[in-house]
């Protein structure tokens, strides 16, 4: 099956700093989504991409769908405590038709006051 | 706004037993969802609905079953618990037309097979 590939898998940074994280395939997906998922809660949406070259902002995270539409990144700046959490990238594939997302395994951000 | 309800939040059954993990949504959506999140790891898909009656298989089917039999009602049964089936277990929904569309969560049921 399509696989996406996340990165970092973790980070650790100071409050303030800004964060990038990405998602690569080596297929071409339609549709770029990022969520995130605090301790104990379901997945939230964040940000939704649907155009190749689309930047979306969301208060101070910022996601593009890449230009090749292999890939995507998610920006937050000016990191806060609550920004703790894991940051799930979810595409659908071009070439497999109307299938179901796929999830990438997420970067778990920490924020060190 | 219920959005994605489960129940319940946390169980625990001896290898062997079974259960039915419930999930209901209030939002119309057609499309539902069934996923396990082992620790550390990203979600994986067990079962999809397009819609009642319908149902297809994910990544990882083998020891559960579903139904659909109303829009809003996608339960989960686990037959024959195992301790591989140990994890946190998400349902979800989106909208009708394409897969494209995001998936709302519910908040999850916790697992324990012992």
């Amino acid at each position: 099956g399509q696989q996406l590939n996340q990165s970092p898998q973790s980070m650790f940074i100071q409050e303030g700093e800004d964060v990038s994280m990405n998602c690569t395939s080596s297929s071409i997906f339609n549709t770029w989504l990022w969520y995130k998922q605090e301790p104990g809660e379901g997945p939230v949406l964040l940000i939704a991409l649907y155009k190749a070259g689309e930047l979306t902002s969301n208060g101070r995270l910022t996601a593009q769908f890449g230009i090749t539409r292999k890939d995507s990144f998610l920006n937050i700046s000016a990191s806060i405590p609550s920004d703790v959490g894991i940051y799930f990238c979810a595409g659908q594939p071009r070439l497999s038709g109307n299938t179901p997302l796929v999830f990438g395994k997420g970067t778990r951000l920490s924020v060190i006051a | 706004n219920a959005g994605v309800t489960q129940t319940p939040k946390f169980r625990i059954l001896k290898i062997g037993q079974s259960m039915t993990l419930q999930c209901t949504q209030d939002m119309n959506h057609n499309y539902m969802y069934w996923y396990r999140q082992d620790p550390g790891m990203g979600l994986k898909l067990i079962y999809y609905s397009v819609g009642a009656g319908i149902t297809d298989k994910g990544e990882v089917p083998n020891g559960y079953n579903v139904s659909r039999s109303t829009t809003e009602d996608f339960p989960l049964r686990l037959e024959l618990a195992a301790p591989s089936q140990t994890s946190v277990y998400f349902c979800a929904s989106s909208g009708q037309g394409r897969f494209n569309q995001p998936q709302h969560f519910g908040d999850g049921t916790r697992l324990s097979i012992l």
